[in-house]
């Protein structure tokens, strides 16, 4: 099994500032899924990649497949970026995918 | 609006009972999968399914069965409810495995077993 974790589990951070969120996974992999779940309960997916970086708005994910190691970046942060992040990588297969537990991201006006 | 709906919302069940929670789709996505989430740890895999008729167990089973005669349905049964069981169930869809396939999610289910 894949074990991801996640760091920190705990990110507080005025509005404005550049937010890193970092996660390890132990075992290669094919592609790595950053998700946000909303304060209300509701999961989206963010990114999915395999190699390098991807962007999108003011969120970027990199992932360094030789270190077992990706991060998500949150420039100018908002608000309403307020929310858990949670990284996932493929086990046994691109079938089952683990979780890590999750960053809770409060961003303060 | 396309995407996963879970149905009920929210539900309280006293033990032993059983139910089903149901899991639609409509964007013709070959991979369907249930977890569930509790306090302090990651979403776990309960089952998935990479096609109608074909189903396979995730990380924790026990307790659940799945189904999957459709491409758009995959509803997940708790046999005998248990307290350990209370939870907050998510089902997830996804075009295909592999590289390209990002995850839809439902908006999940609030399971409370008294």
């Amino acid at each position: 099994k894949n074990e991801v974790e996640q760091s920190p589990q705990n990110l507080t951070a005025q509005e404005g500032e550049f937010i890193t969120i970092n996660c390890s996974y132990s075992v290669g992999i094919s592609a790595l899924h950053w998700l946000q779940q909303h304060p209300g309960g509701g999961i989206v997916s963010l990114f999915m990649l395999s190699s390098g970086k991807k962007k999108h708005g003011r969120l970027i994910a990199t992932i360094n497949i030789q270190e077992k190691h990706s991060s998500l970046h949150i420039t100018a942060s908002h608000p309403r970026d307020s929310a858990v992040y949670i990284c996932a990588a493929p086990s046994f297969g691109n079938e089952k995918l683990t979780f890590g537990t999750g960053t809770r991201l409060t961003i303060i006006p | 609006n396309a995407g996963v709906t879970q149905t009920p919302k929210f539900q309280v069940l006293k033990t032993g009972q059983s139910m089903t929670l149901q899991c639609a789709q409509d964007m013709n996505h070959e991979y369907m999968s249930w977890y569930r989430q509790d306090p302090g740890m990651g979403l776990r895999l309960i089952h998935y399914s990479v096609g109608a008729g074909i189903t396979d167990q995730g990380e924790v089973p026990n307790g659940y069965n799945v189904s999957r005669s459709t491409t758009e349905d995959f509803p997940l049964r708790l046999l005998s409810a248990a307290p350990s069981q209370t939870s907050v169930y998510f089902c997830a869809s996804s075009f295909t495995v592999g590289q390209a396939a990002g995850y839809t999610f439902g908006s999940g289910t609030r399971l409370t077993v008294v």
